[in-house]
């Protein structure tokens, strides 16, 4: 059965920094992209991130670009998302998903499954 | 605002049918496939129709997916109380060079 499963959310100050992990199985982790999105409180879902299958092409919402890394262990089936300079407005649940694609962009492409999600407030 | 436009909210009584669009642009849906999740209540969204058409296996052919230029629509006929949830379109954006997704449309069974 293909699985991911999401952790790390956690309650972090304006301006600090936390890291979101994702373990993948049931699939040749490699041949597929990863990707974060995120929900913030009685809103709408909005794409964080993606990384390809071997981690060579990354993208970002413009909200987190300079702000978030994503990255990537094919060797342990884990990929991680590091969570810089935070803001009030990244309060959100954070959940990981499994592309269709080796790419992460592009047609013919979704998210599926998608891991149970990890909260992450960001507040004083 | 979403870069995807999907109506707030849907309401239909049960065994009726209704019907969700997702309003996208040429960088988007007019050159790229649209997805549907589906998001009940308290748990995390699932794919519901992929590459504008295709159901996953396990879910029902009530509902169905279409695409027409720059939109596409999430049909769902023979309405139930367990199809109460959110339902939100996403695509593939040249332009953003991202992922994008409607707002999100909640729909009641009255």
């Amino acid at each position: 059965e293909v699985q991911v499963l999401d952790s790390g959310g956690d309650l972090v100050q304006p301006g600090g920094s936390l890291r979101l992990s994702c373990a993948a199985s049931g699939f040749i982790f490699s041949s597929y992209a990863m990707s974060w999105v995120r929900q913030a409180p009685g809103k709408g879902l909005e794409w964080v991130s993606s990384i390809s299958g071997t981690g060579g092409s990354t993208y970002y919402a413009d909200s987190v670009r300079g702000r978030f890394t994503i990255s990537r262990d094919n060797s342990k089936g884990t990929v991680s998302l590091q969570m810089n300079s935070l803001r009030g407005e990244d309060t959100a649940v954070y959940y990981c998903v499994k592309d269709r694609n080796y790419y992460g962009s592009g047609t013919a492409n979704w998210f599926d499954p998608w891991g149970q999600g990890t909260q992450v407030t960001v507040s004083s | 605002q979403s870069v995807l436009t999907q109506p707030p909210s849907a309401s239909e009584t049960p065994g009726q049918r209704v019907t969700i669009s997702c309003s996208g642009g040429s960088s988007n849906i007019g050159r790229n496939t649209a997805n549907w999740y589906q998001q009940l209540p308290g748990t995390a969204p699932k794919l519901l129709i992929y590459s504008n058409t295709y159901r996953p296996s396990g879910v029902p052919d009530r509902f169905t997916g279409s695409k027409s230029g720059t939109s596409a629509s999430l049909d769902i006929s023979g309405l139930q109380s367990e199809d109460e949830a959110d339902y939100y379109c996403a695509a593939w954006d040249d332009s953003l060079n991202g992922w994008v997704f409607g707002g999100g449309t909640k729909l009641t069974v009255l």
